[in-house]
């Protein structure tokens, strides 16, 4: 069985400042893990993943994510905050079947 | 390639009549997912498909749903007769094969369905 907590409901940073959104999963194999964003009324698109190359993990749009297995945690995070960034963004993790496990999102605000 | 695309982008419908959602995957793929998002459960996969074929059908929550893929570049998701809690983004996902080594899912745009 397989499992994502997104510790975070919402997070609000000021544009400029560092964004970290936390990620816990569960997995009984080795896991794939992934990072998706959604923009309101927009489909889901991929940041970056994790599949066992490296541990840490550098995405799309200046976001990166380091894979912690003894923690068994994959917190997304970026050094500067921008207005586009204002999102919902969800954490899932796949056991390397067909069954993708979603995280209930973090809703991200950014404040000018 | 256009990536994954799903029409109508909204719908609103009357309860008691029939939706029929429909999904365009990325040519090549050949695993196609159903998934709903609501408030309350988040994101859920409905229907799994692989070469056509549905694999894993447990998650659609009951009979007035169906869903069908009638050749590798169409499929459909369909529910007669629709109710007020069938309301939801419905996103149709493509990928190339299971999620192990570089594998991801890529995900339409969704529909908005809307029963009143």
């Amino acid at each position: 069985a397989q499992s994502v907590t997104q510790l975070d409901s919402h997070v609000s940073v000021s544009e400029g400042t560092p964004v970290l959104l936390r990620c816990n999963y569960s997995s009984s194999y080795s896991p794939s893990l992934f990072w998706y964003v959604q923009h309101p009324n927009k489909g889901l698109q991929l940041l970056l993943k994790y599949t066992s190359a490296a541990t840490l993990v550098k995405g799309i749009n200046g976001f990166e994510a380091e894979f912690k297995k003894s923690e068994t945690s994959f917190h997304l995070t970026k050094p500067s905050a921008h207005m586009s960034d204002a999102a919902e963004y969800f954490c899932v993790v796949s056991a390397g079947d067909y069954k993708l496990s979603f995280g209930a999102g973090t809703t991200v605000t950014v404040r000018a | 390639d256009a990536g994954v695309i799903q029409s109508p982008r909204h719908e609103v419908t009357e309860m008691g009549q029939e939706v029929t959602l429909r999904c365009k995957p990325i040519s090549g793929h050949d695993y196609l997912f159903w998934y709903r998002q609501t408030m309350m459960r988040g994101l859920e996969l409905l229907i799994y498909f692989n070469n056509n074929v549905p694999i894993d059908d447990s998650g659609m929550p009951e009979d007035r749903f169906s869903a069908k893929m009638p050749n590798a570049s169409f499929s459909t998701l369909k529910i007669q007769p629709s109710e007020p809690r069938d309301s939801a983004v419905y996103f149709c996902a493509s990928t190339p094969g299971l999620f192990v080594g570089v594998t991801e899912a890529f995900f339409g745009q969704g529909t908005r369905l809307t029963v009143v």
